[in-house]
């Protein structure tokens, strides 16, 4: 079974703060990426990633930063939160197939 | 700009009859879709997916219907189980494209018993 474990499962931050949240994948995948989750918005894709080191911009990648030192592990990274970035965060990894998703991060930014 | 959409927010069945979630989607080159299932506190799931070639797809109780000249899937539940209940998401890709999915909004199902 592919395991994706996402570091925090609840964060509560307060304005300006530097979060990270961190995504380690155990099943080799080159492709992994980094959504939020909204109510009537769905998943929108902020970041994500092909191979270590490289990075593409997703969909609403505005505020957000990316790390991928390595192949299991890839980093979202918010510089300066805001309260807009109160969210369910989700980490997803996928081989050839379908994606499969961490249990996600709630970011709550005060 | 909501290339995959899911107009219906929330749905209700009764337990054993049939859920039907839809699905409606804009850009011509998607050419494989997929459904995930979402319960509260955890992340998706992956469901049952289809590839533009075919029109039906069916996994057990779940069965995926795709109708490309109305750019229109639809994912039927029969019969419907209380542990159905969950945020159904619908999403598509460009099979030869970029990596990403594409996902609607969700539509929530609950099954009443």
């Amino acid at each position: 079974d592919v395991k994706v474990t996402q570091s925090s499962r609840y964060l509560v931050k307060r304005t300006g703060e530097k979060v990270f949240l961190e995504c380690v994948q155990d099943m080799d995948h080159e492709n992994m990426f980094w959504y939020r989750q909204d109510p009537g918005l769905g998943l929108r894709l902020i970041y994500f990633s092909y191979d270590v080191k490289m990075k593409e911009k997703g969909d609403i990648p505005e505020g957000y930063s990316v790390s991928r030192e390595k192949k299991e592990r890839f980093s979202l990274i918010l510089e300066s939160a805001s309260t807009n970035q109160t969210s369910m965060y989700l980490c997803a990894t996928r081989g050839t197939g379908e994606l499969f998703f961490g249990e996600g991060s709630r970011l709550t930014v005060l | 700009d909501q290339q995959v959409k899911q107009n219906s927010p929330s749905l209700s069945v009764q337990e054993g009859r049939i859920s039907i979630l839809n699905c409606d989607y804009t850009n011509s080159m998607f050419d494989y879709f997929l459904w995930y299932k979402k319960y509260p506190a955890e992340g998706p799931t992956f469901l049952i997916s289809i590839s533009s070639i075919k029109d039906k797809n069916e996994d057990g109780r779940f069965t995926v219907f795709l109708n490309k000249s109305a750019k229109h899937l639809s994912l039927h539940i029969v019969p419907s189980q209380p542990g159905d209940s969950a945020v159904y998401f619908c999403a598509a890709k460009i099979l030869q494209g970029a990596q990403k999915l594409v996902f609607g909004q969700g539509t929530r199902l609950t099954i009443n018993p």
